[in-house]
């Protein structure tokens, strides 16, 4: 099946701990995209990424960091500079493109905690 | 910056009624908008997209309509089932390839 899977599904972060949650995708899609959504609020841009070894900082890129090595994976670290963690984490993809037809797809999400 | 609302935040039908949401954007210049569905826990479904061009899309029960120039997009949501229930999100492609998300609504069918 075609996707994007996401994992953990759950994560939990002790003080002064870095994590990685893990976002691949089997789409052949050259964008991937890093969001955070907290209760009650849309979704917030964290990093995103058009192509392999190259990517951006979005609108809440403090304390987070992100490596494109491969075009099917984009792995996003919560570093300890990230005092407020706690939130539901999604990854999704596109093609990429530019087109006014570009679809965003999303994977199914890691909710993380702090301990 | 390209702001989203839906409006209202959350909303409560029985089963089989029509229903229609709302999502209004402050700039017109946009590549798309797209409405998602959210189950609790989950991630992001995506509905329906429809393109600067285009003026609706339809999918089954669902109708998605656009206007640019207003800044509006809504949701019709023919004979409400309960299946229904979740959160409803619409985004935002602006010309720069940025997405801007709307808080959602949530809808509550009830049997």
């Amino acid at each position: 099946d075609g996707g994007i899977t996401q994992s953990p599904k759950y994560l939990f972060r002790k003080e002064g701990q870095n994590v990685t949650l893990s976002c691949e995708q089997n789409l052949n899609h050259d964008a991937m995209y890093w969001y955070r959504q907290d209760p009650g609020q849309g979704l917030r841009l964290i990093y995103y990424s058009q192509i392999v070894n190259d990517f951006q900082k979005g609108d809440i890129a403090e304390g987070y960091s992100v490596s494109r090595e491969k075009k099917e994976s984009f792995p996003l670290t919560v570093t300890s500079a990230q005092k407020n963690p706690t939130a539901f984490y999604l990854c999704a993809s596109s093609t990429g493109q530019g087109t006014t037809n570009e679809k965003l797809f999303f994977g199914s999400g890691t909710q993380l905690s702090v301990l | 910056k390209q702001e989203v609302t839906q409006i209202p935040a959350a909303l409560s039908v029985p089963e089989g009624e029509n229903l229609v949401l709302n999502c209004s954007f402050t700039d017109s210049a946009i590549y798309n908008l797209q409405w998602f569905r959210q189950d609790p826990g989950k991630g992001l479904t995506s509905l329906l997209l429809i393109q600067s061009s285009q003026r609706e899309q339809t999918s089954g029960r669902l109708n998605a309509s656009l206007d640019k120039s207003s800044g509006r997009s809504t949701l019709y949501i023919a004979a409400s089932q309960p299946g229904d229930s979740a959160t409803y999100l619409c985004a935002v492609r602006g010309n720069n390839n940025d997405m801007r998300f709307g808080a959602g609504t949530r809808l509550t069918v009830k049997p």
